[in-house]
């Protein structure tokens, strides 16, 4: 059982260039979510999905896209990088959103926008 | 080294001693927290939660308090190992909705 699998670990991204970063969880969690997090902010919410099929915006999802075709997949997309996307981003999954269970994390991605 | 929480308090405990590490949350309607660890590298993890019809839960060498009327939680961690050493987080959840994260505490165990 694998749990929350993020890749690439590291990437080095030019301004203004694309990338997804991956994610995919194998415990058929319903919930799946991305954040951001950044010296002593926390954890930020990007884009979040209750399900397959349906995805929806978080704290700061300007500059990012997500969609959900499957229920163990939630990619997310940077469609032109800027260097305020400098951070590391984890995936995180929950069995189910409305009766408050606690996340997975996955390992994590740092991103540097040169 | 690890970028994320440079800026972040830090709690410095003897090998041994007892930590007490607080979280000031900000819905009075939570209803469900949880405080997570973070090691160097490595994504968050879950160590122990409470909902809001308690004010105390034991787990192994760890304790949450919940305070609802000052909205303060905390988390104690009994005999401080050295693999305790990483950054804590309470997070709360109010009836489903997303999580919200604290900023989070390093916990530095000193030999």
């Amino acid at each position: 059982n694998a749990g929350v699998t993020q890749t690439p670990k590291f990437q080095v991204l030019k301004t203004g260039q694309s990338m997804t970063l991956q994610c995919a969880q194998d415990m058929n969690h319903e919930y799946m979510s991305w954040y951001r997090q950044d010296p002593g902010m926390g954890l930020r919410l990007i884009h979040y999905s209750v399900g397959a099929g349906i995805t929806d915006q978080g704290e700061v999802p300007n500059g990012y896209n997500v969609s959900r075709s499957t229920t163990e997949d939630f990619p997310l997309r940077l469609l032109s990088a800027a260097p305020s996307q400098t951070s590391v981003y984890f995936c995180a999954s929950s069995y189910s959103s409305r009766l408050n269970y606690g996340y997975t994390f996955g390992s994590g991605t740092r991103l540097t926008v040169v | 080294g690890e970028s994320v929480g440079l800026h972040l308090p830090t709690l410095s405990v003897q090998e041994g001693d007892n930590s007490i590490i607080n979280c000031a949350y900000s819905n009075s309607a939570s209803d469900y927290f949880i405080w997570y660890k973070q090691e160097s590298g490595k994504g968050p993890q879950f160590i122990i939660d409470i909902r809001s019809n308690m004010d105390k839960r034991q787990g192994q060498r760890v304790t949450v308090l919940l305070n609802k009327t000052v909205k303060h939680l905390s988390l104690q961690i009994a005999a401080t190992q050295p693999g305790d050493s990483a950054v804590y987080f309470c997070a709360e959840n109010n009836y489903g909705q997303n999580f919200v994260f604290g900023p989070g505490t390093r916990l530095s165990v000193l030999p």
